[in-house]
């Protein structure tokens, strides 16, 4: 099955300690990206990545860091998890096509404490 | 900078029609696209205007005019499982493939 899987899909941590959320697709995208969801504010762009080796600042990037060092997986770290990043955090993926419809993970709520 | 525009509820009756507006001012443009998204699920793919007109599929219809920076989602005989929250996102602004998105609309459909 066509999927893009995160984990965990809830995490509850304590300020300033280092976590990953992976990021994997079977459907050989180039096209990948983070995005967080607060009440209010709709789905903001962390980072992106066009291709292997190719990242990029989205809208919301501070705090967070990517790689892409393989086509299929683009984890999201967070190096000193604070309070304000507590949210949903979804990844998505999508190659250039006729519609760029994109798909997204089941999405990972994070607390920070 | 970037900005999307929709409003952030909109009410109807089961069997109505109802338009979701989008307005978009971004530096880039390459397309405008529309997603759903049900309470704890994640956000899924509608549709996706590249040029001005009307695209429809199914009961759901999408609209561009490019030189009004204006689209909008259509919604046709509307049903209870409906209710959602509908977002724009742009393709294209700041020249990326990556879609920047809307704060969404929640349609609440009513017996």
């Amino acid at each position: 099955e066509a999927q893009v899987t995160q984990n965990p899909r809830y995490l509850i941590t304590v300020t300033g300690k280092k976590l990953t959320v992976t990021c994997s697709q079977n459907m050989n995208h180039e096209y990948m990206s983070w995005y967080r969801q607060d009440p209010g504010l709709g789905l903001r762009q962390i980072y992106y990545s066009m291709n292997v080796e190719v990242t990029d600042k989205g809208d919301v990037p501070e705090g967070y860091k990517v790689s892409r060092k393989e086509k299929r997986n683009f984890p999201l770290i967070l190096e000193s998890p604070s309070p304000n990043q507590t949210s949903l955090y979804f990844c998505a993926s999508s190659s250039p096509g006729r519609d760029y419809g994109y798909t997204f993970g089941s999405g990972t709520r994070l607390t920070v404490v | 900078g970037q900005s999307l525009e929709q409003p952030s509820e909109v009410t109807a009756v089961e069997g109505a029609i109802v338009q979701i507006n989008c307005t978009y001012q971004t530096s880039g443009f390459y397309g405008l696209s529309w997603y759903q998204q049900h309470d704890g699920g994640a956000p899924t793919f509608l549709s996706y205007n590249g040029l001005d007109g009307l695209e429809e599929t199914g009961r759901f219809s999408s609209f561009l005019s490019r030189s009004d920076s204006y689209g909008y989602l259509l919604l046709q005989e509307l049903q209870m499982k409906d209710s959602a929250s509908y977002f724009c996102a742009v393709i294209g602004a700041k020249g990326s493939y990556i879609p920047t998105f809307g704060r969404g609309t929640s349609l609440i459909v009513h017996p």
